[in-house]
């Protein structure tokens, strides 16, 4: 079974609002990856977070890791039209060669 | 530095006929897998190469999928014959290390459509 959920399945926002999603994940893990899939496109690496790190940060992107819940969250902060895409999150075990991949949030940003 | 390349970008073909998927890697990087996405799911592992070495293909769903990666360099993944089941996009990614260390770059998939 897949080890990442990510929580909401959709959400759609105005231009210029914070997007928050969720992931949770079954066991433990060596680090957690968040990707973006624009319409069309590939997936794109946003944030690789380890699991002794509890939060990072790249531009407009911030990611906390509670491994105790298990959980993670990628908050986009001022959100763009551009940021319109499928977030997937996965997880890495420690000397692991595959990712598991939840079934994504869609994040619809309105102009 | 080139990324993860994929062709064709997108393929329709008729069921019972034979597609091949390529994935180029970026160049250096032993570690090769290929995922795939159906019908809006979950994007799930299908198989890994390191090198030309087939390390896992557990995610293979079945016997029609053949998957090779000829000098340890570019990797095709040919599906034959291919049912309805199989449309999805297939993607490929590589990396330098084992993904527990660090991250994986993807290409920008194939869509196939088969009807």
């Amino acid at each position: 079974s897949q080890q990442g959920e990510e929580d909401p399945q959709a959400l759609s926002i105005q231009e210029g609002e914070n997007a928050t999603m969720n992931c949770s994940y079954k066991t433990s893990i060596n680090n957690l990856q968040w990707y973006r899939q624009n319409s069309g496109r590939g997936l794109v690496h946003l944030i690789l977070i380890r699991s002794n790190e509890r939060e990072k940060h790249s531009g407009r992107l911030r990611v906390t890791l509670d491994t105790s819940k298990k959980s993670s969250s990628l908050l986009i902060t001022a959100s763009r039209a551009a940021d319109t895409a499928s977030y997937f999150c996965a997880t890495a075990l420690a000397n692991d060669y595959k990712l598991s991949f939840g079934a994504g949030t869609t994040v619809t940003v309105r102009a | 530095e080139a990324g993860v390349t994929q062709f064709p970008s997108h393929s329709v073909i008729e069921k019972g006929q034979t597609v091949t998927l390529r994935c180029d890697p970026i160049s250096g990087h032993d570690n090769l897998y290929w995922y795939r996405r159906v019908m809006g799911k979950e994007i799930k592992f299908l198989l890994h190469f390191v090198k030309e070495s087939k390390q896992d293909e557990s995610g293979m769903p079945n016997n029609r999928f053949l998957a090779e990666r000829t000098g340890g360099t570019y990797s095709t993944l040919k599906v034959q014959p291919a049912e309805l089941e199989d449309s999805g996009v297939y993607f490929c990614a590589s990396s330098s290390m084992l993904v527990g260390g660090v991250e994986a770059f993807f290409g920008q998939g194939t869509r196939l459509t088969v009807v």
